[in-house]
C-alpha cells in the first residue's frame, strides 16, 4: 500500500510565526504535491516537485515556499503565517510521468490565530 | 483555462436508491480523469482513473464512465457507508502531471 504521512493532524499557530509542514512518502515516488482545501473553493495546488531539489509553482504559491532535499520528503513552509492561511493542507505523491495517479496523506488542519 | 464542474453539489439518497454524480470538464487535451472519495477530516482516497471516451471502471457499488465532455459516477444500491464527498479531477496533456479538481459532490445515504 502507498503510504503518505504528514507530520501533524492539527496545528495552531500565531500570526507571523514560521510554520513547517512535513510530508513523507514511502513508495519511492518521483512527484510530490502540496494542496490546500477550503470550503467552497475545493483543492488548490500550491507547489509541486518532480525531482529532488526541483520545485514548480502551482496555482496559489504566494506566501508559501517548499523544500525537497530528499526524494521521500517534501516540506511546505509558511514564512510568516497569516490568518488567511488557516486551511486544510494536503500532501500527495505520484510515481512518475507514466503512472500519474496521486495518493494523498491524511491532511493537516492549520489554524492561524 | 481548464475547468471541472461537478453536480450536484450535494445529494441525499435513501439506502438502496441508485443515482449518478456528474463531472463535466473543459480542457485543452485530456490525459486522464480521476475520481476520489473523501471522508470528513481525511485526505482523498483514489477510486478510478479513466483515459478515453467509452471507458468504464467498476468497484463494488461504484461505476465510473467517461465521454468526451463528462464523466459519471454511478452508485448502485448505495449503503450509508458510501456517504462521503466525491471529487473529480482532470489531468491534461502538458509537461507536468498536475490535477485540476472540481469542488466535489457531498453524498449522504440515509438508512
Amino acid at each position: 500500500d502507498v503510504k503518505v504521512t504528514q507530520s501533524s493532524r492539527y496545528l495552531v499557530k500565531r500570526t507571523g510565526e514560521k510554520v513547517f509542514l512535513e510530508c513523507v512518502q514511502d513508495m519511492d515516488h518521483e512527484n510530490m504535491f502540496w494542496y490546500r482545501q477550503d470550503p467552497g473553493l475545493g483543492l488548490r495546488l500550491i507547489y509541486f516537485s518532480y525531482d529532488v531539489k526541483m520545485k514548480e509553482k502551482g496555482d496559489i504559491p504566494e506566501g508559501y515556499s517548499v523544500s525537497r532535499e530528499k526524494k521521500e520528503r517534501f516540506s511546505l513552509i509558511l514564512e510568516s503565517a497569516s490568518t488567511n492561511q488557516t486551511s486544510m493542507y494536503l500532501c500527495a505523491s505520484s510515481p512518475d510521468r507514466m503512472q500519474e495517479t496521486q495518493y494523498f496523506g491524511p491532511g493537516t488542519r492549520l489554524l492561524v490565530l | 483555462e481548464d475547468q471541472v464542474t461537478q453536480s450536484p453539489e450535494a445529494l441525499r439518497l435513501q439506502e438502496g436508491e441508485s443515482s449518478s454524480l456528474n463531472c463535466s470538464y473543459t480542457v485543452s487535451g485530456l490525459r486522464g480523469l480521476f475520481w476520489y472519495r473523501q471522508d470528513p477530516g481525511k485526505g482523498p482516497e483514489f477510486l478510478f482513473t479513466l483515459y478515453s471516451a467509452g471507458e468504464e471502471k467498476e468497484k463494488e457499488r461504484l461505476k465510473a464512465t467517461l465521454t468526451k465532455k463528462e464523466s459519471f459516477l454511478h452508485i448502485t444500491a448505495p449503503k450509508p457507508e458510501d456517504s462521503a464527498t466525491y471529487l473529480c479531477a482532470v489531468q491534461v496533456n502538458s509537461g507536468y502531471s498536475t490535477l485540476t479538481f472540481g469542488k466535489g459532490t457531498m453524498l449522504l445515504v440515509s438508512p
